[in-house]
């Protein structure tokens, strides 16, 4: 069965320092995402990403993170510039327009 | 505003017992709604899907959910627990934009116990 993968599995940052998580969606699907749970909590949404554009962000996603795909194959999210309340799982996924998403193992970014 | 709201937080059960899980949504159309499973540690793993047609959905690992749009509920269930069952399950709903994407509002999620 197709799989989304992420890389790395767990990364260990200090504040402030920049970070990229990757991932490589399914490779006939045309929505990806993004979406983070922190620690005990629900899983929300932070960014959807279609034709080479966003396609809806939430309020998480200021402007310290960005989306690009920059080969036709990974996705990725950069955090500029880290804090201590960026520590969670980042899950990507992406989506077929009229089928169910497809998640990835999520990265865990412990910012320290 | 879509929201989802999984009243249990915690819920125990001994294995073999039957289960079921509640989750209630808030949402203006007909929504696409999903149950995930989460070991600790772990991604998302889907168990099934709503989109359309018959109200009773079959999942994987013996787990089906029921669409009961008059009391907009998406509650999950299965006859008989087993041991590895415990884990979190998130309710999620979604919703078609025009542009064709789908973005997913999950519930806070209700972990299971199993007792031996």
């Amino acid at each position: 069965e197709p799989e989304v993968t992420q890389t790395p599995s767990h990364q260990v940052t200090q504040m402030g320092q920049e970070v990229i998580l990757r991932c490589v969606p399914i490779s006939n699907h045309l929505y990806f995402y993004w979406y983070r749970q922190i620690l005990g909590q629900k899983v929300e949404f932070l960014v959807s990403f279609y034709n080479n554009e966003i396609s809806e962000k939430s309020e998480i996603f200021d402007d310290q993170f960005s989306v690009e795909r920059p080969d036709g194959s990974n996705f990725t999210l950069k955090i500029r510039s880290t804090k201590l309340e960026d520590s969670a799982m980042y899950f990507c996924a992406s989506s077929e327009a009229s089928i169910g998403y497809t998640f990835g193992s999520g990265t865990r970014l412990t910012v320290v | 505003a879509q929201s989802v709201t999984q009243p249990d937080i915690h819920i125990t059960v001994s294995e073999g017992a039957s289960l079921e899980l509640r989750c209630n949504y808030s949402y203006g159309a007909t929504p696409y709604l999903f149950w995930y499973v989460q070991s600790p540690g772990q991604g998302l793993q889907l168990l099934l899907k709503y989109f359309s047609g018959d109200t009773l959905v079959q999942g994987i690992k013996g787990f089906e959910a029921e669409f009961k749009r008059s009391q907009s509920s998406f509650n999950l269930r299965k006859p008989s627990v087993h041991w590895s069952d415990a884990a979190e399950y998130f309710c999620a709903v979604g919703n078609r934009f025009s542009g064709g994407y789908n973005k997913l509002i999950f519930g806070a999620g209700t972990r299971l116990a199993v007792h031996p």
